[in-house]
């Protein structure tokens, strides 16, 4: 039990729609990462909210957008889906400041695929 | 661009140490080594972290040479549970709350009975 929970676990949509993926952290965690992690591969960092802001962002295009609520829960939103966006998308949450060396833990993901 | 490197697959016989070793030789003075291990279809699980010194906890103990180059993560006494890909991380970026974690391939533990 990391504290960490995403929904929906798994969804099916059509290649062009979009999709909204949620993030409810751990209790009192103020950050909050997701990760793309296609079959195979290791998790690719897509973008980091600190406090509502987005203070980091990876190798992604702008369809991949992101929201973080005072609660410091999370959405994911992936527009004009492609069939490379078939992935497990992975929430991750820390509690941060001025220290670098937090923990961090991982939710069980979303798994998505696009036909 | 990941930061390190690890062997791609081990083996490990069930109740023995399992010794999973990383390389990091690129790594700044404020880069803390993190371990996580995922199983197929599981989010990663969070094992250990560690600056310079050793760490131990519940689950494994957590080697960093002196030099900080490179690490080691025990398992004292592994069992077929701890079969999973576990990934060596540093943990890279400007400040305590901007960072990223960068994934490699990780390595393939199997624990045979």
């Amino acid at each position: 039990e990391t504290g960490v929970t995403q929904s929906p676990t798994h969804l099916i949509k059509t290649r062009g729609q979009q999709v909204t993926l949620r993030c409810s952290s751990q209790s009192g965690h103020n950050t909050v990462s997701w990760y793309q992690q296609a079959l195979g591969q290791g998790p690719q960092f897509i973008f980091q909210y600190y406090r509502e802001e987005e203070n980091g962002r990876g190798n992604f295009p702008p369809r991949f957008s992101g929201l973080q609520f005072p609660n410091y829960s999370s959405e994911l939103n992936v527009n004009a889906l492609e069939l490379d966006d078939s992935a497990l998308y992975l929430c991750a949450s820390s509690l941060d400041g001025g220290y670098y060396g937090n923990t961090i833990y991982f939710g069980e993901g979303s798994w998505l695929t696009v036909v | 661009d990941a930061k390190t490197t690890q062997p791609t697959s081990m083996d490990c016989a069930e109740g023995r140490a399992a010794n999973l070793p990383c390389n990091h030789s690129t790594i700044s003075g404020n880069e803390y080594v993190y371990w996580y291990r995922q199983i197929h279809s599981q989010g990663p699980q969070y094992i250990i972290h560690g600056l310079k010194n050793n760490e131990t906890n519940e689950m494994a103990s957590l080697i960093i040479t002196e030099d900080r180059k490179s690490s080691t993560l025990i398992l004292p006494h592994a069992t077929l549970r701890d079969t999973a890909v576990y990934y060596c991380i540093v943990r890279v970026g400007s400040g305590g709350s901007n960072y990223k974690l960068t994934f490699g391939k990780g390595t393939l533990l199997t624990v045979n009975p």
